[in-house]
This record gives structure tokens, C-alpha cells and sequence, in this order.
């Protein structure tokens, strides 16, 4: 069975601090993953995409990770804002085009 | 996400009302998924649609839901005979197609069963 586990489920930081977070997949065949940011009552919005090849993107103060054989991948958010304050879900996409969606990490950033 | 458009926003129901959600898709986008997101859960795939064809209907209930896509107009999800347990958030996505394709998310419809 198709699985996206995320962890921590909740992080609490302060302003200006970095912070990992995680997710371990079991899907197959994978084609890609994709980590998405969602604002409380907004639909999520992409921040990266991770195909097999690639070990390492980064988009801003984001970088995402992935390393195919473990089937882990990581996002790593620096130098943190108040506005990172969301809910980060990591989801993996099959070559059929079904995507797998983690519970997500709920990151709040405190001033 | 601005581009897909849900509506209504919020929708509020008694149990055994029909509750009906419309997705409009980006412009040129022929593929629609539905999500559903109970409260401090994350987002459960329901189906998969191109216009006129329902490609994946594995995470939709059996009974009392249904999807629809037509070639003119909006996608919609309809649900009969609503139960307390359906309040939750539903999200429509729009993609071209193709399998790397990213899924643009519409702001969701809160759906409220008294």
C-alpha cells in the first residue's frame, strides 16, 4: 500500500531559526514528490517537485531533499518568518499519475 | 492557486440536504481531482477526472457520491442525503495532464452539516 509519512506532525520555532522536516514514502512506481506549503484555509500551493534524479532543489529560503533509495525526502526552511507559519505536506506521484499525500507538518513560527 | 475557482466558498447543509460543489479549472486545463480534508487531517484523494471521462474514482464512497466533469462548464461533486460526518474541507486541483504536471489547488469549499 501506497504511504507518505511526515514527521514532526507539529514544530514550533522562533523567528529567524531553521528548521528539517521529514517525509518517508513507500510508493510505487514513484515518479516524483512535491512539497507543497498550505495556508489555514487555503489550498495548497507548490513550493518544489523532486523527480528521481535529482538529490537536491531549492526555492528561496526552501530546500528540499530526496534520496530515492531510502525513499526519504526533507524540507529544509531557513532563516524562518512568521508567514512560514503553515501546514507543509510532501506528496509522491506515481508514473500513473496518483499522487499519495502526507498528513502534513504543522509548522508555527513565533516572534 | 488563484486561478481555480471553487464555489461556493462556504456551504452549509442539514443532514439529508444535497450539497453540490463546483470546481472550475484553470484555463486550459482538461484534468480535475477532488480532495477531501477533515478537520486536523490532511487531504484524502476522492477522484480523478478529464472532461467527460471519470479516470480514478477509488477514493470516493460508494454511496451518496458523485463527480462529474462535462465538457462545458464546471466540475462538480454532489452529495446526497448529507450526514454530520461530511463536514469537511474539499478541494478541487487542475493540471494539464502528463504525469509531472503540477496540480493547481482551488481555495476549497467548506462544507457544514448541522
Amino acid at each position: 500500500k501506497n504511504q507518505v509519512e511526515q514527521s514532526p506532525q507539529s514544530l514550533i520555532i522562533l523567528e529567524g531559526k531553521n528548521c528539517t522536516l521529514q517525509c518517508n514514502y513507500t510508493v510505487s512506481p514513484f515518479s516524483n514528490l512535491r512539497w507543497y506549503k498550505q495556508d489555514t484555509g487555503r489550498g495548497p500551493v507548490s513550493l518544489t517537485i523532486m523527480t528521481f534524479s535529482e538529490n537536491t532543489k531549492s526555492n528561496g529560503r526552501y530546500t528540499a531533499t530526496l534520496d530515492a533509495d531510502t525513499k526519504q525526502s526533507s524540507l529544509h526552511i531557513t532563516a524562518s518568518q512568521l508567514s512560514d507559519s503553515a501546514s507543509y505536506i510532501c506528496v509522491v506521484n506515481t508514473n500513473a499519475g496518483k499522487s499519495t499525500f502526507g498528513d502534513g507538518t504543522t509548522l508555527t513560527v513565533k516572534p | 492557486n488563484a486561478g481555480v475557482m471553487q464555489n461556493p466558498r462556504h456551504l452549509v447543509r442539514r443532514r439529508g440536504q444535497e450539497a453540490r460543489l463546483r470546481c472550475s479549472p484553470m484555463k486550459g486545463h482538461s484534468h480535475v481531482y477532488w480532495y477531501r480534508q477533515l478537520p486536523e487531517e490532511g487531504l484524502k484523494f476522492m477522484v480523478y477526472l478529464q472532461k467527460e471521462n471519470i479516470i480514478d474514482e477509488s477514493g470516493m464512497p460508494k454511496e451518496r457520491f458523485s463527480a462529474e466533469f462535462p465538457k462545458e462548464g464546471p466540475s462538480i461533486l454532489r452529495i446526497q442525503q448529507v450526514v454530520r460526518g461530511d463536514s469537511a474541507a474539499y478541494f478541487c486541483a487542475s493540471l494539464t495532464g502528463g504525469r509531472n504536471n503540477e496540480q493547481f489547488f482551488g481555495p476549497g469549499t467548506r462544507l457544514t452539516v448541522l
